[in-house]
């Protein structure tokens, strides 16, 4: 069984440009959740996708957005980067019901600098 | 508004010294607490499930609603227990949200 993978490992971007992160779900895994992880602070819920329709949002503005494909893939893309976006992005798949209370299995993340 | 809070950043312990790391959370409804691991250079991993009850690794939580905790204990440290754990709260209000602690980092000495 192939656990959650994501890339690029690490990116570099410039303050204004947008950016794509990819994250490859584990199989059978219809829920994906993406994070945002700032230095020494806890994950914070940017939004959760099942059966490729956003079922939950955090508290991020709408130049974050994503889309989950039927091959268990996904992507989140920022707009108009801003410094503060530089962090490390977590996305994480659950089993099956589309609903928050099943146990996530996360990927490596992706390190996002903005210069 | 829903919260979760792990009030020590660090925690220090020596090896076969009791442990517990304190969660404690805001939310208005019955809540499904879970605790995450990560150990140095792996992801965040699932340690236990309050619905589950189960004890993983020596660890053990129980939920008090009375206090609104979730605090994680183990009565005996380990050094290989030394990483960052978070307690994670997930919840419905308007759509499938998760909110996770700050963290605490547990450093078990030899």
């Amino acid at each position: 069984e192939t656990g959650v993978t994501q890339s690029p490992t690490h990116l570099i971007k410039t303050r204004g440009q947008q950016v794509t992160l990819r994250c490859s779900s584990q199989s059978g895994h219809n829920t994906v959740s993406w994070y945002q992880q700032a230095l020494g602070q806890g994950p914070q819920f940017i939004f959760q996708y099942y059966r490729e329709e956003e079922n939950g949002r955090g508290n991020f503005p709408p130049r974050f957005s994503g889309l989950q494909f039927p091959n268990y893939s996904s992507e989140l893309n920022v707009n108009a980067l801003e410094l503060d976006d530089s962090a490390l992005y977590l996305c994480a798949s659950s089993p099956t019901s589309g609903r928050a209370t099943d146990t996530q299995y996360f990927g490596p993340g992706t390190r996002l600098t903005v210069l | 508004a829903q919260r979760v809070t792990q009030p020590e950043k660090l925690l220090s312990v020596f090896k076969g010294a009791p442990v517990e790391l304190k969660c404690n959370y805001s939310y208005s409804g019955s809540p499904e607490l879970f605790w995450y691991v990560q150990y140095s250079r792996q992801r965040l991993q699932l340690l236990l499930r309050h619905i589950s009850r189960e004890s993983i690794k020596g660890f053990t939580a129980d939920l008090n609603k009375g206090e609104t905790s979730f605090h994680l204990k183990k009565p005996f440290a380990q050094e290989e227990d030394s990483a960052m754990y978070y307690c994670a709260l997930p919840y419905y209000t308007g759509g499938f949200k998760t909110i996770f602690g700050a963290g605490t980092r547990l450093f078990v000495k030899a």
